[in-house]
C-alpha cells in the first residue's frame, strides 16, 4: 500500500537554525509530491509541489524541497527558521488522492 | 476570489446522532475531497467527488457518506456516530487533475459525546 513516513514527529529549532524534515513514499509509479504546511488555527496551505523537471523545488517563504527518486525521499529544507515558521508541516503523494505523512510539529524558539 | 468553505466550525453530537458537513469549494473547482484529521492517525482520505460522481473512496465504514452537487458544493454525512468520529473534517478542492493543487477549508470540528 503507499504510505508517506515523516521521521520527525516534533522538532524544535532557534531561530536562524537550519531545518530538514524527512519525507520518504512508497509508490513505485510517478508521483506528484508536496509539502502543507498547517499555522496554528488556519488550515493547511501549500508550500511547495514537485510533478516532475528539477528536482530540487522552491516554495513560499524560503523554503526549498529536493526530490530523489531513488531514495524515495522529498525532504524539505530552510536555510535559516523563523519564530513564525512554528507550524506542523505535512508531506504528501498524490496519486489519485492526497496521502499525507503523518505531519512534524515545528516549534521555532525565538 | 474566496476560498474553501466549510460550514459549520464546531459541532457537538450525541453518540447514535447523524450529522453533515457542507463545504463550498473555490468557484471552477469541479473536485471536492475529505479528509479526517486525529491526532492519533493523522490526515486519512475519506472520499472525492468530481463533477457530481464519487470518483475515489478511502478505506472507511459505509456509515461516511457524501454528495455533491451541481454547483459543487459537497455535503458529508455520517450516521450513527461513534466516540471515535471525533475530528477534524477538511475539505479540499481542486480543479480536479493529477497535476493540480488543493486548497483546503478551516475544518469542521466535530467533537462526539
Amino acid at each position: 500500500a503507499q504510505s508517506v513516513s515523516q521521521h520527525n514527529h516534533h522538532v524544535i529549532l532557534s531561530e536562524a537554525a537550519s531545518l530538514e524534515l524527512g519525507c520518504n513514499y512508497s509508490y513505485g509509479g510517478t508521483v506528484n509530491l508536496f509539502w502543507y504546511v498547517q499555522y496554528p488555527g488556519q488550515h493547511l496551505q501549500l508550500l511547495l509541489k514537485y510533478f516532475s523537471g528539477d528536482p530540487l523545488v522552491k516554495g513560499i517563504k524560503g523554503f526549498e524541497a529536493e526530490f530523489i527518486k531513488s531514495k524515495f525521499s522529498f525532504n524539505l529544507r530552510k536555510p535559516s527558521v523563523q519564530w513564525s515558521d512554528t507550524a506542523e508541516y505535512f508531506c504528501a503523494v498524490y496519486t489519485y488522492k492526497y496521502i499525507f505523512g503523518t505531519g512534524t510539529r515545528l516549534k521555532v524558539l525565538a | 476570489k474566496a476560498g474553501v468553505t466549510q460550514t459549520p466550525r464546531y459541532l457537538i453530537k450525541t453518540r447514535g446522532q447523524q450529522v453533515t458537513l457542507s463545504c463550498s469549494p473555490i468557484s471552477g473547482h469541479r473536485s471536492v475531497s475529505w479528509y479526517q484529521q486525529t491526532p492519533g492517525q493523522g490526515l486519512q482520505f475519506l472520499f472525492e467527488y468530481f463533477s457530481e460522481t464519487q470518483r475515489n473512496k478511502g478505506n472507511f465504514p459505509g456509515r461516511f457518506s457524501g454528495r455533491q452537487f451541481s454547483n459543487s458544493r459537497s455535503e458529508m454525512n455520517v450516521s450513527t456516530l461513534e466516540l471515535g468520529d471525533s475530528a477534524l473534517y477538511l475539505c479540499a478542492s481542486s480543479e480536479g487533475t493529477d497535476s493540480s493543487e488543493a486548497f483546503f477549508g478551516q475544518g469542521t470540528r466535530l467533537t462526539v459525546v
